[in-house]
C-alpha cells in the first residue's frame, strides 16, 4: 500500500525557518518525480515545488522561489522542503505528493499534510 | 506562467442530476490538464489526467474532455458521495498551476 507521511510542521515566527519531511513507503520512491503541495485555510490548492525521481532537477512556484529549497534521499525514502524567509502568507496544510508519471499523469497519491503555522 | 479560470465558482444540483465544470487555461496546455476531487478534511484526490483519461477506480460517470484552452468535466448522474469541491491543474508548463475551484453543492 502507498504511504506518504509528512511531518516538521508547526509554529514558527515571521523570518523564520522550518523543514518538512515526508517518509514515503509502498513503492519504488526513487521511480518517482516528487512534489509539494499547500492549501491555506479555507482556500484552493496551490503549487510549491517539484522534484525529479533522480533528484537532478528541482522546480518551483513563483511566490517560493529563492526561500524554499526542495530535495530528497532516495536511500532513505523522504522527500525534504527546507523552507526559509517564512511569511504569513505561506501558512498552510502542505501536502506530499507522488506525480504518477505517464500511468496517471497526475498527482496519484498524497499524503495527510502537515500544518505550518506563521505568526508572532 | 499559466492561469486556469475555473467555473462556476459554485454549481447548486441535485442527486442525478449532471454537473459540468469548465477550466480555461490562459494560454494552451496541449492535453496537459488534470481533474481532482477534494471533500472535506481530506486530500484531494485524482479523477482524471491528460484531460480525458479516468484514474485508476474513477467511476465512469466522469468524463473529461477538451484541449488547448477549454476543458470540461462533466459528472453524468450526481450520487451524493460527488459533492465536494473540483480543481483542474495544468503540467504543460512550469510553474505547475492549478485553477481556483468549483464547489458542487447539494441543491
Amino acid at each position: 500500500e502507498v504511504q506518504l507521511v509528512e511531518s516538521g510542521g508547526g509554529l514558527v515566527q515571521p523570518g523564520g525557518s522550518l523543514r518538512l519531511s515526508c517518509a514515503a513507503s509502498g513503492f519504488t520512491f526513487s521511480r518517482y518525480g516528487m512534489h509539494w503541495v499547500r492549501q491555506a485555510p479555507g482556500k484552493g490548492l496551490e503549487y510549491v515545488s517539484a522534484i525529479t525521481s533522480n533528484g537532478g532537477s528541482t522546480y518551483y512556484a513563483n511566490s517560493v522561489k529563492g526561500r524554499f529549497t526542495i530535495s530528497r534521499d532516495n536511500s532513505k525514502n523522504t522527500l525534504y522542503l527546507q523552507m526559509g524567509s517564512l511569511r504569513a502568507e505561506d501558512m498552510a496544510l502542505y501536502y506530499c505528493a507522488r506525480f504518477g508519471g505517464s500511468a496517471a499523469a497526475g498527482y496519484d497519491y498524497w499524503g495527510l499534510g502537515t500544518l505550518v503555522t506563521v505568526s508572532s | 506562467e499559466i492561469v486556469l479560470t475555473q467555473s462556476p465558482a459554485t454549481l447548486s444540483l441535485s442527486p442525478g442530476e449532471r454537473a459540468t465544470l469548465s477550466c480555461r487555461a490562459s494560454q494552451s496546455v496541449s492535453s496537459y490538464l488534470a481533474w481532482y476531487q477534494q471533500k472535506p478534511g481530506q486530500a484531494p484526490r485524482l479523477l482524471i489526467y491528460d484531460a480525458s483519461n479516468r484514474a485508476t477506480g474513477i467511476p465512469t460517470r466522469f468524463s473529461g474532455s477538451g484541449s488547448g484552452t477549454d476543458f470540461t468535466l462533466t459528472i453524468s448522474s450526481l450520487e451524493p458521495e460527488d459533492f465536494a469541491v473540483y480543481y483542474c491543474q495544468q503540467r504543460s508548463d512550469w510553474p505547475l498551476t492549478f485553477g481556483g475551484g468549483t464547489k458542487v453543492e447539494i441543491k
